[in-house]
């Protein structure tokens, strides 16, 4: 079975600076699906970013960015420039393709780092 | 374009009472999923359906049921609630397309079993 592991329940940054969250993951597939998903207090998931396994290059999405290590099962989300919008839940998240014929798209979640941005 | 909709939003239960949380999607996706999360404890997969008709159990199934009848219908149904069942209930749906795979939420459901 997969797993996803956060390693730091809680986290805080200085407002405009960077901050990285880790994430690791077992698992004994070669191709996947990573996710990065912030939640803010209104309680709704939104996807922040996302990356491909087969894919070397890291993903980016403006500020957001990860640091994919396929070999050492971990990606991390770097947040550039924090802004006081950014302060949430953030989950990293796992799900193997439709090809794999695992039956389903379900995610595999982390337990969550909470992060605080500090004005 | 209203994506996932989930009712209600908040609930407050006594144990043993009964009841159901509805999902609808207009987004004409296959995949349906139920998960619950505590604090703690991330999102964990209750049940989830692969298409009308279909349903499967996935990590925390007990105490909990769950009907497709229509495609853009997903029902989670708690038969007697119990207090351990307290807790922020999300469904979420995709496609079943390996183009497309974003994962979109509902806004959750807040139950609470006194």
């Amino acid at each position: 079975a997969q797993t996803v592991t956060q390693s730091q329940p809680e986290m805080s940054v200085q407002e405009a600076e960077t901050v990285t969250l880790s994430c690791t993951y077992d698992t004994s597939e070669s191709d996947y699906y990573l996710f990065w998903y912030k939640q803010p207090p209104s309680r709704q998931m939104i996807l922040v970013i996302r990356q491909e396994a087969y894919k070397q290059q890291n993903a980016t999405e403006n500020r957001f960015s990860v640091n994919f290590q396929k070999a050492a099962k971990s990606f991390s989300l770097k947040i550039s420039d924090s802004q006081l919008g950014d302060a949430a839940m953030y989950f990293c998240a796992y799900r193997l393709p439709l090809y794999s014929g695992a039956g389903s798209y379900q995610l595999t979640f982390g337990k969550g780092t909470k992060l605080s941005v500090i004005p | 374009n209203a994506g996932v909709t989930q009712t209600p939003k908040f609930r407050v239960l006594k144990t043993g009472q009964s009841m159901t949380l509805l999902c609808a999607q207009d987004m004409n996706h296959e995949y349906m999923y139920w998960y619950r999360q505590d604090p703690g404890m991330g999102l964990r997969l209750i049940h989830y359906s692969v298409g009308e008709g279909t349903t499967a159990k996935g990590e925390v199934p007990d105490g909990y049921n769950v009907s497709r009848l229509k495609k853009q219908n997903f029902l989670l149904g708690l038969e007697s609630a119990a207090p351990s069942q307290t807790s922020v209930y999300f469904c979420a749906s995709n496609l079943n397309r390996e183009s497309s795979t974003e994962a979109f939420f509902g806004q959750g459901t807040r139950l609470t079993v006194v």
